[in-house]
């Protein structure tokens, strides 16, 4: 049991170049997530698979797609790579959400992406 | 607006020590409140959850509390070892109809020094 894996682990662009980011989960979550982290700031979503088949907009989605594959693939593209998307990447994933169930709740992460974009 | 706070910015014990970490939020409305420890280079692992009804909950020498009437949280770390360095971050949740409503704090680095 893998839990959240992401791929690749590091990688480095050059402007104007395009990417994509990989991730699975072996957990049958409904949900997946993608943050990024910046030095100073908190995790911030960039977009989110509610369940397969459907994607939405998190707080900073501007420069940034994503694939809902299948129900245990969730990948994000950057079709043109600025230096302001240096950041590390992080996908999670969840059961979904419960009132009752509190432990559907968990968001599990992934080791992260680290992207420099010269 | 949906806030997380957490305080201190960073901190340094010793070995051996307690500690205390502290979140203040102004979510609203509220559903749970989790804490996650992120290990440097590594992401997130959760810790504890705790929904309204409930105000303290351990996690081996990890002890959340919450009180959702001053919309506080704190963890306290009993008898700190080396292994507790890292970031901690407190994330709020509230049920607005979507799933992406999870508001993150900064963390508070703690490095544990023999």
């Amino acid at each position: 049991n893998a839990g959240v894996t992401q791929t690749p682990k590091f990688q480095v662009l050059k402007t104007g170049q395009s990417m994509t980011l990989q991730c699975a989960q072996d957990m049958n979550h409904n949900s997946m997530y993608w943050y990024r982290q910046d030095p100073g700031m908190g995790l911030r979503l960039i977009y989110y698979s509610a369940s397969e088949g459907t994607t939405d907009k998190g707080e900073v989605p501007n420069g940034y797609n994503v694939s809902r594959l299948n129900k245990r693939e969730f990948s994000l593209r950057l079709e043109s790579a600025a230096p302001s998307q240096t950041s590390v990447y992080f996908c999670a994933s969840r059961g979904g959400l419960s009132v009752t169930d509190v432990a559907k709740n968990i968001q599990y992460f992934g080791a992260g992406t680290r992207l420099s974009v010269l | 607006k949906n806030q997380v706070e957490q305080s201190p910015q960073s901190l340094i014990i010793l070995e051996g020590k307690n500690c205390t970490l502290q979140c203040n939020y102004t979510v609203s409305p509220f559903s749970n409140l989790r804490w996650y420890k992120q290990d440097t280079g590594r992401g997130p692992v959760s810790l504890t959850i705790m929904t309204f009804s409930e105000n303290t909950k351990s996690n081996g020498r990890y002890t959340a509390t919450l009180d959702a009437d001053t919309k506080q949280s704190s963890l306290h770390i009993t008898a700190s070892q080396l292994s507790d360095s890292a970031s901690y971050i407190c994330v709020v949740s509230n049920y607005g109809g979507s799933q992406g409503n999870l508001i993150f704090g900064k963390g508070t680095k703690l490095s544990v020094k023999p």
